[in-house]
C-alpha cells in the first residue's frame, strides 16, 4: 500500500483481557518497528524486525508483550493480560533503507485499558 | 533511557518568526533525524543528517549537527500556524540499527 496501515485505530479493553494490534508496512520495506507513546511523552522502543534476522526484542517491557511478523510483511503485536499502565498509543513504522530516507509511521492504535 | 533530549520542551512564537529547537544526545551516531507529530498520532519524517554532514536544508527547514558537542538544531524559518506540532529528534547509532527518540518539543505558532 501507499503507507503504513495500523488497525484498529482505537481499542478499549478491560483489564486482564488480551489484545492484538496489527501493522501493514509499506510493501517491500524490510524493516518494521513497534514503538509506544504515553500521553505527552516521547517514543519508547518495543521491538524491531529486519528481514529474516531474529527480531530485536530488547524494548518489550514484560513477557506479556510479544510480536510476530509473518512472511516478512504484516506484523501483530500481542499484549496479554492487559494492565492499565499499558494504555498508550502504539505506533508501527517501516523503512526500506533508502539513502536520506527515514521511517514511515502509521497513524497508531490508541489503546485504553479500563 | 532516551538517547536524545530536546530543548526547549515547549516553544510558543508568532507567525512569521523563526523557531529553533535543539537536541542533544549521548553516544556516537550514524545519523540524526527530525520528525514532526500532529495530534499525538503518526510521525512524519522531515530530514536526515549524516554524521559527516554539518548542515542541511529542506525548504524552510535548516538542520545543523555538531558531533563534537553531540547536538543538533532544527530551525524553521518564517513559521506558519500550520507548523504547530511536536518535533522529535531521533538518532541511529549504526547503519541499520533502530532509532532512539527524544522527548520532543511542542511548538505552537500563533496566528
Amino acid at each position: 500500500g501507499a503507507g503504513v496501515s495500523q488497525s484498529p485505530s482505537n481499542k478499549v479493553t478491560e483489564k486482564g483481557k488480551d489484545v492484538e494490534l496489527r501493522c501493514d508496512p509499506i510493501s517491500g520495506h524490510t524493516a518494521l518497528y513497534w514503538y509506544r507513546q504515553s500521553l505527552g511523552q516521547g517514543l519508547e522502543f518495543l521491538i524491531y524486525f529486519q528481514g529474516n534476522s531474529a527480531p530485536d526484542k530488547s524494548g518489550l517491557p514484560s513477557d506479556r508483550f510479544s510480536a510476530e511478523r509473518t512472511g516478512g510483511s504484516v506484523s501483530t503485536l500481542t499484549i496479554q493480560r492487559t494492565q492499565q499502565e499499558d494504555s498508550a498509543v502504539y505506533l508501527c513504522a517501516s523503512s526500506g533503507g533508502q539513502r536520506d530516507g527515514g521511517y514511515t509511521f502509521g497513524s497508531g492504535t490508541r489503546l485504553t485499558v479500563v | 533511557s532516551q538517547q536524545g533530549e530536546e530543548d526547549p520542551q515547549a516553544l510558543s512564537i508568532q507567525e512569521g518568526e523563526n523557531a529553533t529547537m535543539n537536541c542533544s544526545y549521548k553516544t556516537s551516531i550514524n545519523n540524526l533525524q527530525w520528525y514532526r507529530q500532529n495530534s499525538g498520532r503518526g510521525l512524519v519524517h522531515l530530514i536526515l543528517i549524516r554524521s559527516n554532514e554539518r548542515e542541511k536544508h529542506s525548504g524552510r527547514l535548516r538542520v545543523t549537527l555538531d558531533t563534537s558537542k553531540k547536538s543538533s538544531s532544527l530551525l524553521i524559518t518564517a513559521s506558519r500556524a500550520a507548523d504547530t506540532a511536536s518535533y522529535f529528534c531521533a538518532t541511529e547509532r549504526s547503519s541499520g540499527s533502530r532509532l532512539t527518540f527524544g522527548e520532543g518539543t511542542q511548538l505552537t505558532v500563533n496566528p
